[in-house]
């Protein structure tokens, strides 16, 4: 079983598109996540959330807005896309609240192409 | 968030021992330390980590400096599988530790 999988694995797409990225995990986990690897293979967190309420936002434009309908899926829907959109976006979770001892578990990554 | 410092990448030969070092000068007295590795095309896994004392699992070992300002991680027989790029990231109970930094860390070459 997988523990934490998003779909789908790439999404290639224009400018000026909407396009969501779904995340699952069963684990049993609190926390979520969501990271922005860029080109230059920089990790950057973007949004956190702990039992379905956000708890981080590094100012990410407001053009992605994520979503946590429980606390097994955070998806990510981006308004808007732009060329800059272009990465790998990783989801990960945490057994707890992400304290200094909580571990994250990925995703395998879905690589987002604008064109 | 205190700031790491690792090379950028390192060579070993399959099966002898690699030491990966990270150098934490302004680590807080609450800061555990954290090794997370991507694999080629996936996402990060956790490796090890600690506070004070060194620590060992099925994975590695985590050596920690007495005066905590650095920190060496051990893979004791290298394979192929480990070429990866090795993370190693504060993570401070104080600021509710949500927040994982993650540098550019070390890649590693293993050679067969």
């Amino acid at each position: 079983d997988t523990a934490v999988s998003q779909t789908p694995k790439y999404l290639v797409t224009q400018m000026g598109n909407d396009k969501s990225i779904k995340c699952e995990q069963n684990l049993g986990h609190d926390t979520m996540y969501w990271y922005k690897q860029d080109s230059k293979k920089f990790l950057k967190i973007m949004f956190s959330y702990n039992n379905k309420e956000l708890i981080i936002n590094e100012t990410v434009p407001n053009r992605f807005s994520p979503k946590s309908p429980d606390k097994a899926h955070l998806n990510l829907h981006i308004n808007s896309l732009e060329l800059g959109d272009s990465a790998v976006y990783f989801c990960a979770s945490s057994p707890a609240s992400g304290g200094s001892t909580d571990t994250q578990y990925f995703g395998p990554g879905t690589r987002l192409t604008v064109l | 968030d205190a700031k790491t410092t690792q090379p950028n990448s390192m060579e070993s030969n399959e099966e002898e021992p690699v030491h990966l070092p990270c150098n934490h000068s302004t680590i807080s007295g609450t800061d555990y330390i954290h090794w997370y590795r991507q694999l080629p095309s996936q996402g990060p896994e956790y490796v090890i980590h600690g506070l004070t004392s060194n620590v060992n699992n099925r994975m590695a070992s985590l050596a920690i400096a007495e005066d905590r300002k650095s920190s060496t991680l051990i893979l004791h027989r290298a394979t192929l599988r480990d070429a990866a790029v090795y993370y190693c990231i504060l993570r401070d109970v104080g600021t509710g530790g949500f927040k994982t930094i993650f540098g550019a860390g070390t890649r590693l070459f293993v050679k067969a």
